[in-house]
């Protein structure tokens, strides 16, 4: 049984540039949520998906921006990337009203 | 003042040795607790959950729940060096929905 995967594993951009990370949930889990872990620091909600609806969000920009496909899968978007948006970019999944999750090894962004 | 309070270490301990990890948070809401470990650039890995005061037990790993003292604990029995990672303890709201916030985690080492 597959967990959760992430891509890519890593990726590099410049400031002002757009990037989309990409998920799949573990089998039988339909909410996926978005979580953003700088260096040295606990990860940070960003949004949550379920039934292909944002269904929670964090404190982060419009910037960030996310859709959920009926496969349950998922796509983090973000524009207008800053610096400051270095990290790893973390997907959990979890099925249905369920507290547990199951985390994807992340995509480490950097941002030149 | 963050919601989730944790000693970001790092702590050394010789292999064998009781481990004693701990988080406090301020906010009562907090009803669902979570302790994961993350090896270095890696996801996240749920090792235990709970919500309610008392103790949990899973092999070598118990977590401890104060709700009265917004306190909870994570000890772990006979270390080894394969335990050396990040700790990172987590907690969800009281009916709303399942966004985890995080503490910023304590790095443990374990010396053979």
């Amino acid at each position: 049984d597959a967990g959760v995967t992430q891509s890519p594993t890593h990726l590099i951009k410049t400031r002002g540039q757009q990037v989309t990370l990409r998920c799949s949930p573990k089998s039988g889990h339909d909410t996926v949520s978005w979580y953003q872990q700088a260096l040295g620091q606990g990860p940070q909600f960003i949004f949550q998906y379920y039934e292909e609806e944002e269904r929670q969000r964090g404190n982060f920009p419009d910037r960030f921006s996310g859709h959920q496909f009926p496969n349950y899968s998922s796509e983090l978007n973000v524009n207008a990337l800053l610096l400051g948006d270095s990290a790893l970019y973390l997907c959990a999944s979890s099925p249905t009203f369920n507290n547990e999750q199951f985390f994807g090894p992340g995509t480490r962004l950097t941002v030149l | 003042q963050k919601e989730v309070e944790q000693d970001p270490g790092p702590l050394s301990v010789p292999e064998g040795a009781i481990v004693s990890l701990n988080c406090t948070y301020s906010n009562s809401a907090f009803q669902y607790f979570m302790w994961y470990r993350q090896y270095s650039r890696k996801g996240p890995e749920l090792l235990m959950y709970t919500y309610s005061s008392g103790n949990k037990e899973d092999g070598r790993f118990t977590a401890q729940v104060d709700k009265s003292s917004k306190y909870i604990s994570l000890f772990i029995r006979d270390s080894q060096p394969s335990d050396s990672a990040t700790y990172l303890c987590a907690m969800i709201y009281n009916n709303a929905g399942n966004m985890l916030t995080f503490g910023g985690g304590t790095r443990l080492m374990v010396k053979p």
